[in-house]
């Protein structure tokens, strides 16, 4: 079946300070790949999102470009702030199971210090 | 503004009890989800609904029971065959319907976080 694996956090930072965090996926159909980030008490919020392959989601200074050929979508940010300590999930959703489940990784933490 | 609202923010649960969070969206969405996250750890599927007066069990849906009689509102009962219902409870909704909205994100509230007294 469908599964999303991710790096294991907690991943720690300090300011300004370059961000990878991997993902990568399986799927049988054509995902959409997604990431989610959550706040502390909070539900999760839409980061960005990329629909194709080779599509590259950006929002706020993340990127993530959706690579078929290495079945992957990798998060990164040039410069992280304290602001951006928080939980990130990264998932998809596949046409090919009818589209209405999210298959959500299992997140990772990231700390980022000033 | 659309959104998700979840009530109550913080609930209590008695031993034997059961309890219900609301869910409720006026994103005009016709899929709804209820997931359970433990501390640090990821979210599981415990129902989900793909249209009013349809609903379908998720991963670990033992314990719990939904409704869905109102497009907006898709409440979750926590019953007390849950041995161990301490968790943070998220619901969601996406739009959905004939054709692929597999690239729909889904929408989230905040949360209701359940403790047994």
């Amino acid at each position: 079946g469908d599964s999303v694996t991710q790096m294991e956090g907690p991943v720690t930072l300090s300011e300004e300070a370059f961000l990878t965090i991997n993902c990568t996926y399986t799927a049988t159909g054509y995902p959409s790949l997604f990431w989610y980030v959550q706040y502390p008490g909070e539900g999760l919020q839409l980061l960005l999102k990329a629909t194709k392959a080779d599509d590259k989601g950006s929002n706020k200074g993340f990127e993530a470009t959706y690579r078929k050929e290495t079945t992957s979508f990798h998060l990164e940010k040039g410069s992280v702030q304290v602001s951006d300590s928080a939980v990130y999930f990264c998932a998809l959703s596949d046409r090919g199971t009818g589209g209405f489940k999210t298959i959500f990784g299992a997140g990772t933490r990231l700390f980022v210090k000033a | 503004d659309g959104g998700i609202t979840q009530s109550p923010k913080y609930l209590f649960r008695k031993e034997g009890q059961n309890v219900t969070l609301s869910c409720e969206q006026n994103l005009n969405h016709d899929a709804m989800y209820w997931y359970r996250q433990d501390p640090g750890q990821g979210l599981r599927l415990i129902y989900y609904s793909q249209i009013v007066n349809d609903f379908q069990k998720g991963d670990i849906a033992e314990g719990y029971s939904v409704s869905r009689e109102k497009k907006e509102s898709f409440p979750l009962t926590v019953t007390s065959a849950q041995k161990n219902p301490t968790a943070f409870y998220l619901c969601a909704s996406r739009a959905s319907g004939r054709g692929d909205y597999s690239n729909q994100p889904q929408h989230f509230g905040d949360g209701t976080r359940l403790s047994i007294l």
